[in-house]
């Protein structure tokens, strides 16, 4: 069965640093998101992405994040100057179909020392 | 404005036992989604059911069953003589078909299940 896939699965980074997350959607799907999960707490909208263009961010987005889909297969999510509240597990998501279910990927875990 | 609210923040039960987990959401839009996924303790997260506005028949899988009543704006969730391997995190979420392709999720609920 096809799935989400994200590199890396756990990401140390210095404060100040740069970090790029990946993820590799589902061939066929033509909406892909973003969310966070700082530990213990629920699921963060961050971005969704369709049409090679941003559909809508949330307040959590700020100029700090940007995405970009570089290839016909993968999705990135880059931090520029990553801060202690940055750590948590950032879910990649995507689907065929804005009313269908989402399918996410297994998380990459971002810890900013 | 979406909103997704969960009150129960940790349930606990015995195996065997019902439980039924509440959802209830605001939209001002007339066409939505709603979804429920599960977060095992292993971190991922697991696609239950999605259901949109205009169907409101009740829904059953094996042990899991939902329940939408637009009227009081609720998916509730009951999982029927419940297992160990049901313990998770479960979430509720709302996407609004006008909402810029965002989900919102509820908080969660936590469910123990004891042997």
């Amino acid at each position: 069965e096809p799935e989400v896939t994200q590199t890396p699965s756990h990401q140390v980074t210095q404060m100040g640093q740069e970090v790029i997350l990946r993820c590799v959607p589902i061939s066929n799907h033509l909406y892909f998101y973003w969310y966070r999960q700082i530990l213990g707490q629920k699921v963060e909208f961050l971005v969704s992405f369709y049409n090679n263009e941003i559909s809508e961010k949330s307040e959590i987005f700020d100029d700090q994040f940007s995405v970009e889909r570089p290839d016909g297969s993968n999705f990135t999510l880059k931090i520029r100057s990553t801060k202690l509240e940055d750590s948590a597990m950032y879910f990649c998501a995507s689907t065929r179909d804005r009313e269908y279910e989402q399918y996410f990927g297994p998380g990459t875990r971002l810890t900013v020392t | 404005a979406q909103k997704v609210t969960q009150a129960q923040t940790e349930i606990s039960v015995v195996e065997k036992e019902d439980v039924t987990l509440d959802c209830v959401y605001e939209t001002r839009d007339t066409t939505y989604y709603l979804f429920w996924y599960k977060q095992p303790p292993s971190g991922e997260l697991v696609f239950l059911i999605r259901r949109n506005s205009f169907d409101e028949q009740n829904e059953i899988s094996g042990r899991y069953s939902w329940n939408f009543q637009k009227s009081t704006s609720s998916f509730n969730f009951t999982i029927t003589a419940s297992q160990v391997v049901d313990s998770a995190v479960y979430f509720c979420a709302l996407s609004e078909i006008t909402g810029g392709f965002k989900t919102i999720f509820g908080a969660g609920t936590r469910l123990f299940v004891k042997a």
